[in-house]
């Protein structure tokens, strides 16, 4: 079955800084790979998805996820962070045809 | 087109009371399911439903019911609640499951305590 590690709970960063959130992941099979945005207080909105072709993914809000296959990771990218992507990132995989597994989440707090 | 809708947003239960959270979606999706949030543990699936009238059991099904007898509906039940179930539970659609590209769309969001 496949399973999600967030390596970080939390990451401070400065704003303007760039930031890396990280993701690895478990699993015998091909899988789709998610990253999930949860803003205070409310749901989790979808940042971007890799479901096939090229392993480098564009998100919105300036965000982007490099699918590295060897060494099963998902890592979340920005080169410049605002105040307002403070918030908790989930990733997320699914195997397919079967359920979708989060990961325990990051929360970025970006500092002025 | 409001989406995935979740009531009531807050509830506080004592110890045994039961109760449901509602979530209707009016998007005509097929999928739909619970998840509770709890911290450092990311989201964890209780039930699923793949269309009206089957449901399944997710990771963590203990101590909940689901029924699906619309698209639209998707109530989850605590029968008798324990303070365990303290938690922020979320429900979420999506188009269709089986090709596991699953991009869901997710309520705000029910924050259930109990006493």
């Amino acid at each position: 079955a496949q399973s999600v590690t967030q390596l970080d709970s939390q990451v401070p960063v400065f704003e303007e800084a760039p930031v890396e959130l990280r993701c690895n992941y478990s699993s015998s099979v091909s899988v789709y790979l998610f990253w999930y945005v949860q803003y205070p207080n409310q749901g989790l909105q979808l940042l971007l998805k890799y479901l096939s072709g090229s392993t480098l993914v564009k998100g919105i809000n300036g965000f982007e996820a490099e699918f590295n296959k060897s060494q099963t990771s998902f890592h979340l990218r920005k080169p410049s962070v605002h105040i307002s992507d403070t918030a908790e990132y989930f990733c997320a995989v699914s195997e397919r045809g079967n359920k979708l597994v989060f990961g325990a989440g990051t929360i970025l707090r970006v500092k002025s | 087109n409001a989406g995935v809708t979740q009531t009531p947003k807050f509830q506080v239960l004592k110890t045994g009371q039961s109760m449901t959270l509602q979530c209707a979606q009016d998007m005509n999706h097929e999928y739909m399911s619970w998840y509770r949030q709890d911290p450092g543990m990311g989201l964890r699936l209780i039930h699923y439903s793949v269309g009206a009238g089957i449901t399944d059991q997710g990771e963590v099904p203990n101590g909940y019911n689901v029924s699906r007898s619309t698209t639209e509906d998707f109530p989850l039940r605590l029968l008798s609640a324990a303070p365990s179930q303290t938690s922020v539970y979320f429900c979420a659609s999506s188009y269709s499951h089986f090709s596991g590209a699953n991009v869901l769309t997710f309520g705000a969001g029910s924050r259930l305590t109990v006493l």
